[in-house]
């Protein structure tokens, strides 16, 4: 069974940007949750969709939205890039009724 | 949200040293998960604990579950350069039917040759 990937795998950006993230979960998984991942605050929770809804959202600002495609597909895009958003960026997918969250390779992102 | 807080931090040893990392909360966790992140990659589920007390084993990794659940170890024992990353653990928050997990910061780990 394939993994999770997520493109681009890096990506530079400069301020005041936005930019738009992808996300293919493992076949058959509906849940794809989306984490950041910093050196100084390490991996936050941004959102979680199940079934194109968004289930739960992380203590982000609205800049920070996602959504997800009936077949699974989730992107998520950071609008008015600022530096502070330099990140890993992870996406996850679960199946249903288990925590177990298998988690991409990330898309680095650097804002300049 | 739960706080979980890891130590060490950091940890370099040479290969053939044993290791123990610390997981903690003030909380009772419902379940505690433990990855391994290496450079460039996603996180790795290791384990999984559930119950108090609870001792599991993957060939050279120990991790226990503290008997009041607020606390977990993962213990190597003949570390190989193979092991270094970045040991993580994690508890889910599964209320509201919403599958989200509350990372600690994590114990980057160097095994020198």
């Amino acid at each position: 069974k394939a993994g999770v990937t997520q493109t681009p795998r890096y990506l530079i950006k400069t301020r005041g940007q936005q930019v738009t993230l992808s996300c293919s979960p493992i076949s058959g998984h509906r849940s794809v949750s989306w984490y950041q991942q910093t050196p100084g605050q390490g991996l936050q929770f941004l959102f979680e969709y199940f079934s194109e809804t968004q289930r739960n959202k992380g203590n982000f600002p609205g800049r920070f939205s996602g959504r997800q495609f009936s077949n699974s597909r989730s992107e998520m895009n950071v609008s008015t890039l600022e530096l502070g958003d330099s990140a890993l960026y992870l996406c996850a997918s679960s199946g249903y009724g288990t925590d177990t969250q298998y988690f991409g390779p990330g898309t680095r992102l650097t804002v300049l | 949200t739960q706080l979980l807080e890891q130590s060490p931090q950091f940890l370099s040893i040479q290969e053939g040293e044993n290791l123990t990392v610390y997981c903690n909360s003030s909380s009772v966790f419902s379940s505690l998960q433990w990855y391994r992140q290496e450079p460039g990659e996603g996180p790795v589920l290791l384990v999984t604990v559930v119950t108090g007390g609870e001792v599991k084993k993957l060939k050279r990794l120990t991790f226990q579950f503290g008997d009041a659940r607020k606390d977990s170890s993962l213990h190597i024992t003949a570390a190989q350069p193979g092991d270094t990353g970045l040991y993580l653990c994690a508890t889910p928050d599964s209320g509201a039917g919403s599958y989200q997990l509350t990372f600690g910061k994590g114990t980057k780990l160097s095994v020198i040759p």
